[in-house]
């Protein structure tokens, strides 16, 4: 089982709907969790940072956690054409070490259909 | 405010030849530092990291290696370059290792 899994996709979603984008991560302890974008060819930039369960906002971006089920999700409503991109789900995962690492799962190819 | 700095932008190498990409950040002190490389298609596979001067902890043993001789400057190397060294190479930085990783531009390497 990977540490971090998404559905690769491609996920299709019109203009104006709601992209939903879901992530799973191993059952090591986590504190931090982020989402990362990246447009094709460039580097990922920080959309949302999530640390305790339950929602958190940012303007048209929702993230959810639920620790217990091991899962978060993000949700970007009235999607636009520029939201077409890759998302990388990020959480930081304790190694069997006990270091701290920031471990990126393999994105989610979004596409928003004008 | 901090910013990181990466070149080159691209790069074609022949394989066998040698590799130096660098990285720098400025506007802090002491931070972490890594090199990440994403191959087409794929996800984003650590490489290296430091937290601090001459510190460095390879993920994944290969023909690469990285040195950080100054606090805010970060060097990827490989004495020859293999045709599965062709991909994007991100530097990052962050303060404290649980805390938000930030991207350098990347160098997109390509060895024919």
């Amino acid at each position: 089982q990977k540490e971090v899994e998404q559905n690769s996709g491609p996920l299709s979603v019109p203009e104006g709907a709601i992209a939903s984008l879901n992530c799973t991560y191993s059952d090591r302890v986590s504190q931090s969790f982020f989402w990362y974008r990246q447009y094709s060819g460039k580097s990922p930039e920080l959309i949302m940072s999530i640390y305790s369960n339950g929602d958190k906002e940012d303007g048209r971006f929702t993230a959810q956690l639920n620790k217990a089920s091991q899962y978060v999700s993000l949700l970007i409503r009235d999607s636009q054409p520029s939201d077409s991109a890759t998302y990388l789900c990020a959480p930081i995962l304790i190694s069997n070490f006990g270091n701290e690492k920031l471990t990126f799962g393999t994105g989610t190819r979004l596409t928003i259909i004008p | 405010s901090q910013t990181i700095h990466q070149w080159p932008a691209t790069l074609v190498q022949p394989v066998g030849s040698p590799l130096s990409l660098e990285c720098t950040v400025e506007g802090t002190s002491n931070p972490n530092l890594y090199w990440y490389r994403q191959a087409a298609g794929r996800g984003l596979q650590l490489l290296f990291y430091s937290v601090g001067i001459g510190q460095i902890s390879s993920e994944v043993p290969q023909n690469l290696s990285a040195s950080r001789p100054q606090d805010r400057q970060f060097i990827l190397s490989s004495k020859k370059l293999l045709l599965s060294d062709s991909g994007f190479y991100l530097c990052a930085w962050n303060i404290a290792t649980r805390g938000i990783q930030y991207f350098g531009a990347g160098t997109r390497l390509s060895v024919l």
